[in-house]
Formats: C-alpha cells, structure tokens, sequence
C-alpha cells in the first residue's frame, strides 16, 4: 500500500506567519489528493482536494501544489482559527484510500 | 444544510458486537457515496468503508475486512455499520462522511462528516 508522510508533526508559529506542511506519497498518486483541518473535539473540515482546488467556504489563505509524490499545503498568513491539526489524504486509489499522520500546528 | 447524525456506539467486551448508524439530511442521500471512517484517541484518521449510492458497491480497509459489514438504507436516508468480532485496537472515534461529489474520483474526499459516535473496546 501507498503510504503517506507528513512533515513536520508538529510546528510552532506565529500569526502572520507563512506556513507550509509537505505531504510525501510512497508511490505517485497524480493529484488524488486532500487536505483537512481539524481541531480538538471537532470533526475533520476539507480544505483542499485534487491537490489545489479550494473547497467552497475555504478561506483563500489557504493553498494546496504538487503532483505524483510530492504535495505541500501552505496558509499565506496564519490567524487565530487556523491553529489545528492538518492531515493529507490519498484519493487515488479507491478503496484504498488513507490519510498522513498530521501536523499539529501550535502558537508560538 | 447537509446533517450526519452518528449512534450506536458504546462500550463492548473483546470479541462483542455493534451496529453503528448515521441519519443523514438535507441531501439526495441515494445519490452520493458513503463513508466510514474512524480515530483512535489522540491518534490520526482512517478510512474504514465506503458504499456506492445504490449500495451495490462497498470496500473496506484491510484491518477490517471480514468483521464489519457497510450497508444503507436509502429510503431512510440512513447508513450502517455493522462492526463484529471487535478488537482492543478498534477503540475509536467512528464518523460517517458524505462524498464530495455524486460519483468518480471526487466522491472519494469527504465534504461533511458527522460528530462521531465512540466505540470502546474493553473487558
């Protein structure tokens, strides 16, 4: 199985900032690919799908590149709310789809 | 507004047996494809099960082919789980999902997801 990684697990940022979390597949998977957000206690949010379209509602801030192996969500200047958790998701192959570990996204 | 209501969940001894729902609104639920999917406490997501729209097609993960069943009933516009033969390691967070699109490979993102309902795993 394709398995996917994200880096960092884990960052530490300020408001303003830019941040930008990778996302590696093991195998290409063209641009199958979503990200999430989720805070605590909360259910997962789509942010981003086919690799670099927006979600409706999404705010543009937020960003998604790459294609095959390789993908990175980046949020142009970081805001309170967009403290969470982010996770990538492989949607080439169905049923075998599966998300990244995550990446805690914390204030500094 | 798109609502997925989640039940069934509780506490079950190693080996027992559950039926998980997700009441579904707001939606031509027959249409879309759905989704199972589940989190360990303070662990990451995974994708569990997923059933077409007429129910014809369903798909599971490894770790639960062969125990779980996936099925629907669309003239309640509800989802199911059948969860059996449970294990320790299958303590989660359970969520239904909705596709983000009716069919092809976008209804393999998932546009609204419910709050979950826990299932517990422990003698």
């Amino acid at each position: 199985d394709i398995q996917m990684t994200q880096s960092p697990s884990y960052l530490s940022a300020s408001v303003g900032d830019r941040v930008t979390i990778t996302c590696r597949a093991s195998q290409g998977i063209s641009y199958w690919l979503a990200w999430y957000q989720q805070k605590p206690g909360k259910a997962p949010k789509l942010l981003i799908y086919g690799a670099s379209n927006l979600q409706s509602g999404v705010p543009s801030r937020f960003s998604g590149s790459g294609a095959g192996t390789d993908f990175t969500l980046t949020i142009s200047s970081l805001q309170p709310e967009d403290f969470a958790t982010y996770f990538c998701q492989r949607a080439d192959s169905f049923p075998r789809l599966a998300f990244g570990g995550g990446t805690k996204v914390e204030i500094k | 507004e798109v609502q997925l209501l989640e039940s069934g969940g509780g506490l079950v001894q190693p080996g027992g047996s559950l039926r998980l729902s997700c009441a579904a609104s707001e939606f031509t639920f027959s249409t879309y494809a759905m989704t199972w999917l589940r989190q360990a406490p303070g662990k990451g997501l995974e994708w569990v099960s997923t059933i077409s729209g007429s129910g014809a097609y369903t798909y599971y993960a490894d770790s639960v082919k062969g125990r779980f069943t996936i099925s629907r009933d669309n003239a309640k516009n509800t989802l199911f789980l059948q969860i059996n033969s449970l294990r320790a390691e299958d303590t989660a967070l359970y969520y239904c999902a909705k596709g983000l699109a009716a069919g092809g490979t976008d209804s393999r993102y998932f546009d609204y997801w419910g709050q979950g309902t826990l299932v517990t795993v422990s003698s």
